[in-house]
């Protein structure tokens, strides 16, 4: 149980695009997704957290602009990457939970490698 | 602030070398710790949620225990399919968000 499935897995594409990526969590509800970016021998980095039907809160930093999180229903979330450019080149994990107040664990993709030429 | 500091950064042992990763914690009150393996380009898997000092929990070769300041994930006779990064992570009570280690990066050597 408790599978989160990310799409795509990898992408491509030229620097000036957009590119959307999907988070779905398959057997659960998943009332609060996170969206995380991860460099390479670093740990995770937190870019936002969103709650189904609510505006995402984003980490200091973090571009609203740039990363436009969607999350409009309890298993489905995305994370759209606006006028990409090389410096966005990363990979990106989303993560779902299923309960805000029993402390439960978050569920994590397999990510996606975003690499822009 | 939560803060957590994972030891050591990398750790090789042969197979069959039982040893410990240690993961300290700073929080203001304590939701839940967990621990996650994480493979070269893959997401973090969960492995266990600890909630409170004194708990254990086991899966396979693996042991993670909790006290008020630590928490230490025990490997049993490792094989080479446990190489993988360990992360830890806390959330405190009031916190959306999960704070993380920066990982123990295991490698079992056949």
């Amino acid at each position: 149980g408790a599978v989160v499935s990310q799409h795509p897995s990898w992408v491509i594409c030229k620097s000036g695009t957009s590119v959307k990526i999907e988070c779905r969590s398959l057997d659960f509800q998943a009332t609060t997704m996170f969206w995380y970016r991860q460099f390479p021998k670093q740990s995770l980095m937190l870019m936002a957290t969103s709650n189904e039907g609510s505006k995402a809160t984003y980490e200091q930093g973090v571009e609203k602009d740039k990363f436009l999180i969607n999350h409009a229903s309890l298993t489905l979330s995305t994370l759209t990457v606006t006028s990409a450019h090389p410096e966005d080149s990363s990979f990106y994990i989303c993560s779902a939970r299923g309960d805000r107040e029993l402390g439960q664990p978050q569920h994590f993709g397999d990510g996606t490698r975003l690499s822009i030429l | 602030e939560d803060q957590v500091t994972q030891s050591p950064e990398a750790l090789r042992l042969q197979e069959g070398e039982s040893s410990s990763l240690n993961c300290s914690y700073t929080v203001s009150g304590l939701r839940g710790l967990f621990w996650y393996r994480q493979d070269p380009g893959k997401g973090p898997e969960f492995l266990f949620t600890l909630y409170s000092a004194g708990e254990e929990k086991e899966k396979e070769r693996l042991k993670a225990t909790l006290t008020k300041k630590e928490s230490f994930l025990h490997i049993t006779a490792p094989k080479p399919e446990d190489s993988a990064t360990y992360l830890c992570a806390v959330r405190s009570f009031g916190n959306e968000k999960l704070t993380f280690g920066t990982g123990t990066r295991l490698t079992i050597i056949p």
